[in-house]
């Protein structure tokens, strides 16, 4: 069974912090990862694509992959309330058209 | 035109209605999807089209019919549906240079009575 694993949260910070969202994969062989975030009633947005290991940035954004450890997360930094939302992973696990998605974390950030 | 677009936004149907759902891209995007996603939960795939044929069908049931009438186009009929199928209903396209990047349109908010 191919999987995809997210603490469903909510993940709660302040203002201005950083936010780690993480999230691990099962398949050894996977090659590109996407995080989407999610507002409540609304459809996913695409944030951050990976495909190697190491950190990847874009604005506030960090999206880091460990294929050794098979996990991706996301960082993201100077955290606003406008970021609370909920948070998906999404795995290619085997180069066809389907994504593999995990649960979602809820993140909540506080003024 | 940078979006995938989706129509109606709502739909409220009787479990006898028959009923379409459209989607449409103008990026030159050649694999699109039908997602079924349910409040609190990740998007379930549907359907994957790709070059206007049918590449993938997640056994889904046969009340929901797929079409895809050209690269820009794909409807979802559906017919005889269950207040179960009630759910946000998403499209998503992907680029031919990066087929497993999905964008996703806003999707249809189906009530089923």
């Amino acid at each position: 069974q191919k999987e995809v694993e997210q603490n469903s949260g909510p993940l709660s910070v302040p203002e201005g912090a950083i936010a780690s969202l993480n999230c691990t994969y099962s398949d050894r062989g996977s090659q590109s990862f996407f995080w989407y975030r999610q507002y409540s009633g609304k459809s996913p947005e695409l944030i951050m694509s990976i495909y190697s290991n190491g950190d990847k940035e874009d604005g506030r954004f960090t999206a880091q992959l460990n294929k050794a450890s098979q996990y991706v997360s996301l960082l993201i930094r100077d955290s606003q309330p406008s970021d609370s939302a909920t948070y998906l992973c999404a795995v290619n696990m085997d180069s066809s058209y389907k994504l593999i998605f995990g649960s979602g974390t809820r993140l909540l950030v506080r003024p | 035109d940078t979006e995938v677009t989706q129509t109606p936004k709502h739909l409220v149907m009787g479990m006898t209605n028959k009923k379409s759902l459209k989607c449409e891209q103008h990026m030159g995007h050649r694999a699109m999807y039908w997602y079924k996603q349910k409040a609190k939960k990740p998007p379930e795939l549907m359907f994957v089209y790709s070059y206007e044929k049918l590449s993938i069908n997640e056994s889904v049931p046969s009340r929901f019919s797929p079409e895809c009438p050209n690269s820009s186009l794909l409807n979802l009929h559906l017919h005889a549906l269950q207040p179960e199928d009630s759910a946000l209903y998403l499209c998503a396209s992907s680029p031919p240079t990066s087929s497993d990047t999905q964008y996703f349109g806003p999707g249809t908010r189906l009530t089923v009575l």
